[in-house]
């Protein structure tokens, strides 16, 4: 297993709500990326966070937002929840190089009803 | 734009068998190629992972080829069995949009009867 850990695990919000997942990084590494996998897909890069600053960010609108704490935590923000932001949402924390492991969280499903 | 594309999308052996996955990408410069495994429910795991400057790499029977003139990388696992089965997904990371940005082929769902 893995170091990087996510809460909550599951979460069912009504449509127009807002929603705060939380992950933690691993030992060590300091950059953290989100990324959002709906049902039958692979995984789609929503951002990273660096230094506590955006780093790279996926084609998704500005209602996604983020967070990173100094301990490299990090939390994704969702505005306006649609239907269709239904998802597992992971996170993977790395070291910054471009060519190393990323580890992923165990995820947090995500259901709009 | 940047694009990773995986087939099959499914893949059905017998334990024993070989199975082979192809994954194409479009950014040329993306020099990092790893590949997960997902069983259901679970989070991806890293099983092997490839960088540019090689070719091939293997991990018991595990082995990935990479071939950056056509832009194309496989995942070969040898003598299946039924524990391998799961979906598989191949990632590049292009050098734009940030560092460990990773573009996911739609994966392959692999099933390894017994």
């Amino acid at each position: 297993e893995t170091g990087v850990t996510q809460s909550p695990t599951h979460l069912i919000k009504t449509r127009g709500q807002q929603v705060t997942l939380r992950c933690s990084s691993q030992s060590g590494h300091n950059t953290v990326s989100w990324y959002q996998q709906a049902l039958g897909q692979g995984p789609q890069f929503i951002f990273q966070y660096y230094r506590e600053e955006e780093n790279g960010r996926g084609n998704f609108p500005p209602r996604f937002s983020g967070l990173q704490f100094p301990n490299y935590s990090s939390e994704l923000n969702v505005n306006a929840l649609e239907l269709d932001d239904s998802a597992l949402y992971l996170c993977a924390s790395s070291l910054v190089s471009g060519d190393t492991e990323a580890f992923f969280g165990q995820g947090t499903r995500l259901t709009v009803v | 734009g940047e694009n990773v594309e995986q087939h099959p999308s499914t893949l059905s052996v017998q334990e024993g068998d070989s199975a082979v996955i192809k994954c194409t990408y479009s950014d040329s410069a993306s020099n990092y190629f790893p590949w997960y495994k997902q069983e259901l429910g679970k989070r991806p795991q890293l099983i092997i992972d490839i960088r540019s400057n090689v070719g091939e790499k293997k991990d018991q029977r595990i082995a990935v080829t990479l071939n950056k003139t056509a832009k194309h990388f496989s995942l070969h696992i040898t003598e299946t069995q039924p524990e391998d089965s799961a979906v598989y997904f191949c990632a590049a990371n292009p050098i734009s949009g940030g560092y460990n940005k990773l573009i996911f082929g739609a994966g392959t769902r692999l099933a390894v009867h017994p």
